[in-house]
């Protein structure tokens, strides 16, 4: 399986933007790039993902290099309760996605 | 719209005892996963369903761990008997669809189990 690298933590002030960091320089042609945050005492829940091409919803927005050997996050106004583990996971085709470690976001008012 | 519900919410049981957890995905999903999530890491998956067939159980220690999903609905998780390294939270997730790698996954809140 394709692995991606991540910062261990990041902070940020409140109502700042925040870029988020990943490093996936094995990614295949076929490997999504997906993101999914975890709030303290919560399960994972979906941010956003994408293929090649930048993506943005309400959540966030997703910046993909040209070579796709890496992505960022970016939360354009980082609030209180965007303080989360963030994940970076690759998926492709009929695969599971393989969660590891993420960066604990902190978000300082 | 009603989210995976996963009961119960915490379990403390002592070492040799038996445990089961309890998911309900969300409605129309077929795709089913239960993830154990260890202090500090991420999620990994345990077992993943397919309606009623479980499709990868390659993670699931199969000499303590069971799983079920009768009907394709609702799942069980059980560990018999639980060991001390069995402490962590068991998450279960559902998904629509069978292309994994754009299906978006959505999680309950887990159940977080201590054994004694």
């Amino acid at each position: 399986d394709a692995k991606t690298t991540q910062p261990n933590s990041m902070e940020s002030n409140e109502e700042e933007p925040v870029h988020l960091p990943c490093n996936h320089s094995t990614i295949s042609g076929t490997d999504y790039i997906h993101w999914y945050r975890q709030l303290p005492s919560q399960g994972p829940e979906y941010v956003i993902h994408g293929l090649t091409s930048n993506v943005n919803n309400r959540m966030a927005s997703l910046a993909i290099a040209e070579d796709r050997k890496s992505s960022t996050l970016i939360l354009h106004r980082a609030t209180l309760r965007d303080a989360a583990v963030y994940y970076c996971i690759l998926g492709s085709g009929y695969s599971t996605l393989t969660f590891g470690k993420g960066t604990m976001l902190l978000v300082s008012p | 719209e009603a989210g995976v519900v996963q009961s119960p919410r915490y379990k403390i049981i002592e070492k040799k005892q038996p445990v089961a957890f309890w998911c309900n995905p969300i409605s129309g999903h077929n795709t089913l996963y239960w993830y154990r999530q260890n202090l500090g890491q991420g999620p990994e998956l345990l077992i993943r369903y397919e309606n009623e067939e479980a499709v990868d159980d390659s993670q699931l220690p199969k000499d303590r761990f069971s799983a079920e999903r009768l009907k394709g609905v609702d799942s069980t998780l059980k560990i018999q008997p639980a060991e001390l390294g069995d402490s962590a939270v068991y998450l279960c997730a559902s998904s629509s669809g069978r292309i994994y790698s754009t299906d978006t996954q959505y999680f309950g809140p887990g159940t977080r189990l201590t054994v004694l």
